[in-house]
């Protein structure tokens, strides 16, 4: 059964500074792996999908990476805004369902 | 244009009761899934349908009965509301069962 936790659960900094959020998974057989964004009373954003296959993926000041023999995968977020505070989400993806972390609140601080 | 939309957004009821919440897709996907999100804000699926068939149901009450009319639409009718159905509950969408998936907005229920 696949199992994904989040460190830390709540992450606070000052803006401008870059930061890594942190995801591990126990069943290493994925197919992909999801960061999601959640602010707060909305629903899920989609960031970055990293398949099974791939290292790393970019989406401008994001950066995934994943390494499946390790079951571990790392969003890392360069020059942080305020506008960045919200709820990051990993979800590991099975042969079927998408297993989600319980999510990192991250604060930017002006 | 919404891409994924829930109605209601929010649903307040008495214990009992049964009430609906529709999900409807523009996206052209052929997944579509409910998660429910709780009160420690744990997000976890409940039920994904492909193509109109259901491919999975995780150890979900009887009380709660999906319904996928076509390939945009994925409802979810709950029987006999309880106290503990108290959630967020979201619908999203992919083109594929493992591919990227996109989220509504969610549907905030509160039993009383």
């Amino acid at each position: 059964k696949q199992e994904v936790t989040q460190i830390p659960a709540a992450l606070s900094v000052p803006e401008g500074e870059n930061l890594v959020l942190n995801c591990s998974f126990t069943d290493s057989a994925i197919y992909n792996l999801q960061w999601f964004r959640q602010d707060p009373g909305k629903g899920l954003t989609s960031l970055l999908l990293i398949q099974s296959s791939q290292r790393e993926q970019t989406s401008g000041r994001l950066n995934a990476s994943l390494d499946k023999s390790s079951g571990r995968s790392t969003l890392y977020i360069a020059a942080s805004q305020p506008g960045d505070s919200a709820t990051y989400l990993c979800a590991a993806q099975g042969a079927q369902k998408l297993v989600f972390g319980q999510g990192t609140r991250l604060t930017i601080n002006p | 244009d919404t891409a994924v939309s829930q109605t209601p957004k929010y649903l307040v009821t008495q214990m009992g009761n049964d009430k609906s919440i529709k999900c409807e897709q523009n996206l052209g996907h052929d997944t579509m899934y409910w998660y429910k999100q709780d009160s420690k804000k744990f997000l976890k699926i409940m039920f994904s349908y492909n193509n109109k068939e259901l491919i999975i149901n995780e150890t979900v009450p009887n009380r709660f009965s999906p319904k996928s009319p076509d390939k945009a639409h994925l409802n979810l009718h709950i029987n006999s509301l309880e106290l503990g159905d108290s959630a967020v509950y979201f619908c999203a969408s992919s083109q594929a069962p493992t591919g990227s998936q996109y989220f509504g907005p969610g549907t905030r229920l509160l039993v009383l």
